[in-house]
């Protein structure tokens, strides 16, 4: 596709189930981003990848959340017992060949709501 | 550690008014900064960036920046706002270390009115 697309746009789900969010970057975009847009804390950084591998995992909250690549193309966040905390818009970016200032081209999120 | 600080989180203006967001960062390092806009319900769409050379910095839409080392500022601005300009507005900077790991500010919502 022409941009980065995420699916489901919106999510709905129970305390305590698990969920897969996923990102499908521009073709030839090895580096990948995860971030997360909640009210009360803005926009955070929760993981990179660059290619299928992960050099940076510092912004996920707990160890209920994970996230792999295969293929050096789509990703999966992994949100496992959700809680009402890990309510928010879960926006994921890809870039070109890894430079510092490589733009970064954003999905339109996936809402995450949790009951 | 790189911070980013918005002035205003919400800004209001008249149609035809200067818009004036305001951005300061802190850096250790040289910083690359960026201004992205958020409309509602997409993604973020870069606006501009600065990485080295020239301070003023033009942008999508009749939008630009200027760096100012001396005041760590990277304020964006636009001569003459439009109606389709309401959005909201972030100010990052890259963290560096050989990817573009981003530090965004809290946000600016920008309101336009007649």
């Amino acid at each position: 596709g022409a941009g980065v697309s995420q699916s489901p746009s919106n999510k709905v789900t129970e305390k305590g189930k698990d969920v897969e969010l996923r990102c499908d970057p521009i073709s030839g975009h090895t580096a990948l981003y995860w971030y997360r847009q909640s009210l009360g804390q803005g926009l955070e950084f929760l993981i990179y990848f660059q290619g299928n591998s992960a050099p940076d995992k510092s912004g996920l909250p707990s160890d209920r959340f994970s996230a792999e690549r295969t293929g050096g193309s789509v990703s999966t966040l992994t949100i496992q017992r959700t809680q009402q905390e890990d309510s928010a818009v879960y926006l994921c970016a890809s870039s070109l060949p890894d430079r510092e200032a490589s733009i970064q081209y954003f999905g339109a999120g996936t809402r995450l709501s949790v009951l | 550690a790189q911070s980013v600080t918005q002035l205003g989180s919400h800004v209001s203006v008249s149609e035809g008014a200067l818009v004036l967001l305001r951005c300061n960062y802190s850096s250790s390092v040289p910083p690359y900064l960026f201004w992205y806009v958020q409309y509602p319900n997409q993604g973020l769409q870069l606006l501009l960036k600065y990485t080295t050379g020239a301070t003023l910095v033009k942008g999508i839409n009749g939008f630009e920046a200027e760096f100012k080392k001396s005041e760590t500022s990277f304020h964006l601005t636009k001569p003459s706002a439009h109606m389709s300009d309401a959005a909201e507005y972030f100010c990052a900077v890259s963290v560096g270390g050989g990817y573009n790991k981003l530090i965004f500010g809290a946000g600016t919502r920008l309101a336009v009115h007649p």
